[in-house]
């Protein structure tokens, strides 16, 4: 399975609601889909774990929905720690992540 | 608290060897697939292999099979990932991870990395 991420980059400001994209080439198993945090110089951080449930201590203004080959990571107000890199990633009979999302300051 | 301490990255000659390994601590080592993944200098990330709660399994990505060997002692809650034949596109943070069982192949946990570079 394919990975692609929309859009490559999201400039926005603190506070505006950020909606990332996530499309598989074929439908992913049973919402075996991840998302991940990573920002500049740290290891990726598990946000969201089967397509929608937040993993330890992730703030709820993180929320993840979809199902089959569309999946979405919304940031309901961004936070000044929220501009980062996001990737989604598929595990069933293989993993595969996505190029990742870059969310900057605009 | 959780770890996942990774080493023995360093440079190494295209066609060389390398050993890398990663010490868990503060969880129960037996009980977990171990992972390697990697992710090379400022692109994404690329599972690299796996290995099974026991040892007995291990699978790998086409672009290191036959090339890499996964391997852990549970004894000693260490993982480690014996790399033989490098090449350039080997050169990355090799991170390695702990997963459920399969097919929960997704990561809680992630330590430093240690870093790989493949280079004459």
């Amino acid at each position: 399975i394919v990975l692609t991420q929309s859009p490559g980059t999201l400039s926005l400001s603190p506070g505006e609601r950020a909606t990332l994209s996530c499309r598989a080439s074929q439908s992913v198993t049973s919402n075996h889909l991840a998302w991940y945090q990573q920002k500049p110089g740290q290891a990726p951080r598990l946000l969201i774990y089967g397509a929608s449930r937040r993993a330890t201590d992730i703030p709820d203004r993180f929320s993840a929905s979809g199902s089959g080959t569309d999946f979405t990571l919304t940031i309901s107000g961004l936070e000044p720690e929220d501009f980062a890199v996001y990737y989604c990633q598929h595990y069933s009979n293989s993993v595969t992540f996505g190029p990742g999302t870059k969310v900057d300051v605009k | 608290q959780m770890y996942l301490v990774e080493s023995g990255g360093g440079v190494v000659q295209p066609g060389g060897s390398l050993r890398l390994s990663c010490a868990a601590s503060g969880f129960s080592f037996n009980r977990y697939a171990m992972h390697w993944v990697r992710q090379a200098p400022d692109t994404g990330l690329e599972w690299v292999a796996v290995i099974t709660y026991d040892g007995y399994n291990a699978f790998y990505a086409d672009s290191v099979k036959g090339r890499f060997t996964i391997s852990r002692d549970n004894s000693k809650t260490t993982l480690y990932l014996q790399m033989n034949n490098v090449r350039p596109e080997d050169t990355a943070l090799y991170y390695c991870l702990r997963s459920e069982y399969f097919p929960y192949w997704y990561y809680d946990i992630w330590g430093r990395g240690t870093l790989v570079t493949v280079s004459s």
